[in-house]
């Protein structure tokens, strides 16, 4: 069973530019959640989608921003990137019920090493 | 707001020795625990997830235990070996219902010295 798929692997852009990353989930899982791991942060949440609509966002600006498509693949991009947004930014699957409970743990990808200049 | 902490930030100790890592949170009221390792550079590798329910979990060399009321859990690493050497970081999801986010802990870092 193939796991959480992330693409690219790295990602070197320079200020003020736009960027796409991609996740493909563990197949039958329908959510799916984003976070930003940096030294001084950790692991910060994002957002997560489930059935193509965002269930929840984390504090961050409105540059970051995402989708879900029917198939349970998710893009997240950030627009006019700054020094700031340079980070390690993890995808993570999971199964879950409708009413929102979770059935299954938390499977993350290897990430989108993104370097900003 | 839920807050994780990770207590050491580090911790090095020689092969072969039993080890525990310690997660806390200050809401009891979760849906789950999960524990992971993070290899540099690497996504997060699910090692074992406790429900609420649930005192303790156990899979190979490794038994995380939980205990709601103090807000606590622990991993305990059996016979540590070099390849055990990652960040570990633990992660609570919230029982509130709905689209809950999890918290992750800040992790610590382990190095088994050979």
């Amino acid at each position: 069973k193939a796991g959480v798929t992330q693409t690219p692997r790295y990602l070197i852009k320079t200020r003020g530019q736009q960027v796409t990353l991609s996740c493909s989930p563990i197949s039958g899982h329908r959510s799916v959640s984003w976070y930003q791991q940096t030294p001084g942060q950790g692991l910060q949440f994002l957002f997560e989608y489930f059935s193509e609509t965002q269930r929840n966002k984390g504090n961050f600006p409105g540059r970051f921003s995402g989708r879900q498509f029917s198939n349970s693949r998710s893009e997240m991009n950030v627009s006019t990137l700054e020094l700031g947004d340079s980070a390690l930014y993890l995808c993570a699957s999971s199964r879950r019920y409708p009413d929102g409970s979770y059935n299954s743990p938390l499977h993350f990808g290897n990430g989108t090493r993104l370097t900003v200049t | 707001k839920q807050e994780v902490t990770q207590i050491p930030a580090a911790l090095s100790v020689p092969e072969g020795e039993n080890l525990v890592l310690n997660c806390s949170f200050t809401d009891s009221a979760i849906y789950n625990l999960q524990w992971f390792r993070q290899d540099p550079g690497k996504g997060l590798t699910s090692l074992l997830l406790i429900q609420s329910s649930q005192r303790e979990q156990t899979s190979g060399r490794l038994n995380a235990s939980l205990d709601k009321s103090s807000g606590r859990s622990t991993l305990y690493i059996a016979a540590s070996q070099p390849g055990d050497s990652a960040t570990y970081l633990c992660a609570v999801r919230p029982s509130s219902g709905g689209y809950q986010k999890v918290t992750f802990g800040t992790g610590t870092k382990l190095q088994v010295i050979p």
